[in-house]
């Protein structure tokens, strides 16, 4: 079953530092997702990529994180300088591409990488 | 007032007991539903997609979706102690994929 993939799996970090994360979505899926996922709440979008180009960026903090997908396949989160506030699960997620029934919604999550700012 | 709202519980059963998970929204614009299984420190888990108003059911599964309540439900028949985690609900609107998350109920099926 294919599956995205994500690393590192965890990660820990000083304040100040930079830190990368990077994703590999389903073979074939198009749309690509990073989230953030503070400990007992739900993610929450930071930006979607439709193939290399962003679609989505609103929710992401531009001074500190950056995110690229160059080739349209796998993408890089970056945070400079982390904070100790950015501890938390990045998600990445994908969806299949499009049909003739049209969009889909349903997203397909990788395992995450912990984030911890000491 | 967050457009989804989930009751983070903890909720604890007894194995072999009917769950039922809820979550109010309210944005009628919302119109694609989801349902997630996240184990600690795992990503979240693809268990039930809804478009329409009415059930769905997969195995234990069903999901409930009432849009002129702007409320959704889980149903899991049989709970086992695997069952055990954490639920989020989640949902689109029509033409962005963007998925907005509730909370998420924590679930514990006691043996």
């Amino acid at each position: 079953e294919a599956e995205v993939a994500q690393s590192p799996r965890y990660k820990i970090t000083e304040k100040s530092q930079a830190v990368a994360f990077w994703c590999d979505p389903i073979s074939g899926h198009a749309t690509l997702y990073w989230y953030r996922q503070i400990l007992g709440q739900g993610p929450e979008l930071l930006v979607q990529f439709q193939d290399e180009s962003v679609v989505d960026d609103s929710q992401l903090p531009k001074d500190r994180f950056s995110a690229e997908r160059l080739k349209g396949v796998d993408s890089t989160l970056k945070i400079q300088p982390a904070e100790l506030g950015d501890s938390a699960m990045y998600l990445c997620a994908s969806s299949p591409p499009r049909t003739s029934g049209g969009i889909r919604y349903e997203q397909y999550f990788g395992p995450g990488t912990r984030l911890t700012v000491t | 007032q967050k457009e989804v709202e989930q009751d983070p519980g903890p909720l604890s059963v007894p194995e072999g007991a009917i769950v039922s998970l809820n979550c109010t929204y309210s944005n009628s614009a919302f119109q694609y539903f989801m349902w997630y299984r996240q184990y600690s420190r795992k990503g979240p888990e693809l268990l039930m997609y809804t478009y329409s108003s009415g059930n769905k059911e997969d195995g234990r599964f069903t999901a409930q979706v009432d849009k002129s309540s702007k409320y959704i439900s889980l149903f899991i028949r049989d709970s086992q102690p695997s069952d055990s985690a954490t639920y989020l609900c989640a949902m689109a609107k029509q033409g962005a994929q963007k998925l907005v998350f509730g909370q998420g109920t924590r679930l514990t099926i006691n043996p």
